[in-house]
């Protein structure tokens, strides 16, 4: 199993330029995860899927959007990129819902610079 | 609101010294802690978790719900325990597990 995978590795935009950052998952899990990591604060959530069909806001939505495609894929785009998105952007995945003692499971991260 | 709070942005041991990473948080109802880890080049994976009670690589983390914390430690620091280890709490939420993460405390050991 490949777990989380997610494309690019890493990604130079400039400002105003779009794309998408892909995410999948093979352990059929239903929740899936989108965070930013950005020095001295953390992990903070952009959006989440709870289920196949569904999306909802996180932490830090502003200027993203999300498409669960299916099941296994989740991915996150940028309409319209900005300096302030310049960030490692990491998907994850749980098997359940809401349940709070439930690992999460990591992709690789995505290095994302906006010039 | 929950916030898990690492004070220590940078701890330096020397191999063979004990390690504590501190962890504390704020929580109204019933916390669900755990501790990730990222190695160097690596991706976030779990280290363990407080409902687990167990060992993992020698680490353990005890949850003191007086002191509302959740400290790492380990009594002999390992060259390979050099890493960024991050706390989180986690709570269901709107029908989701919403995991609020600390800002991540980064673990050199000195050989």
């Amino acid at each position: 199993n490949a777990g989380v995978t997610q494309t690019p590795k890493f990604q130079v935009l400039k400002t105003g330029q779009s794309m998408t950052l892909q995410c999948a998952q093979d352990m059929n899990h239903n929740s899936m995860y989108w965070y930013r990591q950005d020095p001295g604060m953390g992990l903070r959530l952009i959006y989440y899927s709870a289920s196949e069909g569904t999306t909802d806001k996180g932490e830090v939505p502003n200027g993203y959007n999300v498409s669960r495609l299916n099941k296994r894929e989740f991915s996150l785009r940028l309409e319209s990129a900005a300096p302030s998105q310049t960030s490692v952007y990491f998907c994850a995945s749980s098997e359940f819902s809401d349940s709070r003692g439930d690992t999460q499971y990591f992709g690789p991260g995505t290095r994302l610079t906006v010039l | 609101a929950q916030r898990v709070t690492q004070p220590e942005k940078l701890l330096s041991v020397f191999k063979g010294a004990p390690v504590e990473l501190k962890c504390n948080y704020s929580y109204s109802g019933s916390p669900e802690l755990f501790w990730y880890v990222q190695y160097s080049r690596q991706r976030l994976q779990l280290l363990l978790r407080h409902i687990s009670r167990e060992s993992i690589k020698g680490f353990t983390a005890d949850l003191n719900k007086g002191e509302t914390s959740f400290h790492l430690k380990k009594p002999f620091a390992q060259e390979e325990d050099s890493a960024m280890y991050y706390c989180a709490l986690s709570s269901s939420s709107g029908g989701y597990q919403k995991v609020t993460f600390g800002t991540g405390t980064k673990l050199q050991v000195i050989p």
